[in-house]
């Protein structure tokens, strides 16, 4: 286990809808990093937060935000869910912001329907 | 053109065989490179880093060619553990990693 936690672990949500996927880094772990993994594909990159700043975004579009917290804890949130949004959100905590080593989550499956 | 492509397989492998596959990558500014590891329906785990003189873990052997703008994995007496999807990993500069589609071995008995 990589002591990297996410919740909850499986949610369905119409078109339309907001959600707030959550994620706990490893203790002493202050960068998170959010992938969207579609069905069969690999995962892609959404952003990452460091020391509760975003510090890098992939080819995301504005309703796909999110926060980190003092404890390094982070939240994704996607507003006006559309059906391709349907996907496993799998974050992964590293130490610094270099991916030397990120340990992921094990993920959020999202469904909307 | 993606960014990191793999052939998708599946590669099926008997049991002790030998089995190799490749990852292309298009940025030639790409300075880091990983495999990693994903069981259905898990999280991704590293398997290795792949270095530019070529690293070997146990039956795993990993190959940089920066000339040809490739990675290799090659997994030596195969286990039916092994079966899983090989995902290759990239960084370029900055921290996004790029991973590909994956490659997915089957292990046969």
């Amino acid at each position: 286990e990589t002591g990297v936690t996410q919740s909850p672990t499986h949610l369905i949500k119409t078109r339309g809808q907001q959600v707030t996927l959550r994620c706990s880094s490893q203790s002493g772990h202050n960068t998170v990093s959010w992938y969207q993994q579609a069905l069969g594909q690999g995962p892609q990159f959404i952003f990452q937060y460091y020391r509760e700043e975003e510090n890098g975004r992939g080819n995301f579009p504005p309703r796909f935000s999110g926060l980190q917290f003092p404890n390094y804890s982070s939240e994704l949130n996607v507003n006006a869910l559309e059906l391709d949004d349907s996907a496993l959100y799998l974050c992964a905590s590293s130490s610094g912001t270099l991916p030397v080593e990120q340990y992921f989550g094990p993920g959020t499956r999202l469904t909307v329907t | 053109r993606k960014e990191v492509e793999q052939d998708p397989g599946p590669f099926n492998v008997p049991e002790g065989a030998t089995v190799a596959f490749n990852c292309t990558y298009s940025n030639s500014a790409s300075q880091s490179f990983f495999w990693y590891r994903q069981d259905c329906r898990k999280e991704p785990k590293l398997l290795m880093s792949v270095y530019s003189s070529g690293n070997e873990d146990g039956r795993f052997t990993a190959q940089l060619n920066r000339a040809s703008q490739y990675i290799s994995l090659l997994i030596r007496d195969s286990k039916l553990s092994d079966s899983a999807t090989y995902l290759c990993v990239v960084k370029a500069a900055g921290n996004k990693l790029t991973f590909g589609g994956g490659t997915r071995v089957l292990v046969k008995p």
